[in-house]
This record gives structure tokens, C-alpha cells and sequence, in this order.
């Protein structure tokens, strides 16, 4: 079946440096994928998201890459804040009627001062 | 503020009991989508509805029913609640193509 993982758990980094995580989906059919964070206590929010016809996106100090050879996606972001503290979600989905976005368990990202 | 309103927040209730969950989505969006996100099971898609339409399901249990209303809005009905039933309810909405915007989340807790 279908299933979106992430490869860690855990990514702690020191404030300032870049983060990347990383995440494998196993559906070839999927077109669209997307990079959530969620905060506690509150719902998942949107990052940024990549059409399966790009390789790489870029949004405010952040970068999907999406590599469709191995069916991976990774979520770069740039000069890691204290606030970028959060548990990220890459999600997958086939565009249609009936869509649905599938999630991956989640990585903590922990940012050391 | 996501635009998409859940209430209530928290939640607590017995075993064996029935419980409403509801959502207002985003204005303008016709898909409402119900999600489970417990501590080891991640995000979990339980059904979508479109235009009042139920459209896709996913794991959702028997004792768990929903519906969208003709204003938008949607509620899920958990029934014979167990202590497994314990978790937090999202609610998103979305447009045609796009991403969804998620609610603040119900924290239902079965006691």
C-alpha cells in the first residue's frame, strides 16, 4: 500500500545553522506533496508544497527538493530559528475528486540556542 | 486564526459514551476532511466529505460516523467511545486543488 515515512525521528541543530529533513514516499502516483508544522497544541500548518513536474521550490528561508527517481523529499530551511522548533510532516497526495493527503509519522525539529 | 473554527477544544468523557465533534471549514472551501493524530499513529485520514458529499474514507471505525451539512460545516460522531478513542481530532477544509488548512484540533480524552 501506500505510505509516506520519515527517516528520523529526532534533528536537533544549532540555532543558525540550515536543517534539512528528509522523508521517502513509496506511491510513484502521487503529484503533489507538501512539508507541514505543526506546533504544540496547535494543527498541522502549511510549509510550502511541490507539483511532481518540479525538482525544487523555494519559499521564505525555506527549500523542498523533490527527487522522483528514489521517491524522496527533503525540506531544507535556512538559519534555523528558535521559533523553527516543531514537529514537521511531509504529506503526499494524488490530485482529484477524491483526494486525499497521506502524512508521515513526523520528525522533532529541536533548536539549541 | 486558520479559518477553519473546531469545537469544542477539549473533551473528556467515559467509556461507552457518544460524543459531536465539529467544524466550521474555511470560507469558500467545499472539502472538509477528518483526520485522527494519536501519539503513535501520526495522522490518520478517517473520511472526506465534498459539497455534502461523502467523497473518501479511511480508517474510520464502525463506531464513527460523519456528515457535512448544506452550510459546510461537518461534524463527527464518535459512539461507544473507548479508551483507545483517545486522541486529538483535526478538521481541514480545502478548494479544488491545493492544500488544506487545518483547525486548532479537538483533544478528546476517554476516561
Amino acid at each position: 500500500g501506500e505510505s509516506v515515512g520519515l527517516h528520523l525521528p529526532t534533528l536537533s541543530v544549532q540555532e543558525g545553522d540550515n536543517s534539512i529533513i528528509n522523508c521517502a514516499y513509496s506511491n510513484s502516483a502521487s503529484d503533489y506533496f507538501i512539508w507541514y508544522k505543526q506546533e504544540s497544541g496547535k494543527g498541522p500548518q502549511f510549509i510550502i508544497d511541490i507539483r511532481s513536474n518540479m525538482d525544487k521550490r523555494q519559499g521564505q528561508r525555506v527549500t523542498v527538493l523533490l527527487n522522483k527517481t528514489v521517491k524522496h523529499l527533503s525540506l531544507q530551511i535556512a538559519a534555523t530559528q528558535p521559533g523553527d522548533s516543531a514537529v514537521y510532516f511531509c504529506a503526499e497526495m494524488r490530485t482529484g475528486a477524491n483526494s486525499k493527503l497521506t502524512f508521515g509519522k513526523g520528525i522533532t525539529l529541536s533548536v539549541r540556542p | 486564526d486558520s479559518g477553519v473554527t473546531q469545537t469544542p477544544k477539549h473533551l473528556i468523557t467515559a467509556t461507552g459514551q457518544r460524543v459531536t465533534l465539529r467544524c466550521s471549514p474555511r470560507s469558500g472551501d467545499l472539502s472538509v476532511y477528518w483526520y485522527q493524530q494519536s501519539l503513535d499513529q501520526g495522522l490518520q485520514f478517517l473520511i472526506q466529505y465534498y459539497n455534502g458529499e461523502e467523497r473518501a474514507k479511511g480508517n474510520i471505525l464502525e463506531r464513527f460516523s460523519a456528515q457535512q451539512f448544506p452550510d459546510l460545516h461537518s461534524e463527527l460522531n464518535l459512539s461507544s467511545l473507548e479508551l483507545g478513542d483517545s486522541a486529538l481530532y483535526f478538521c481541514a477544509s480545502s478548494r479544488i486543488r491545493g492544500g488544506y488548512t487545518f483547525g486548532s484540533g479537538t483533544r478528546l480524552t476517554v476516561v
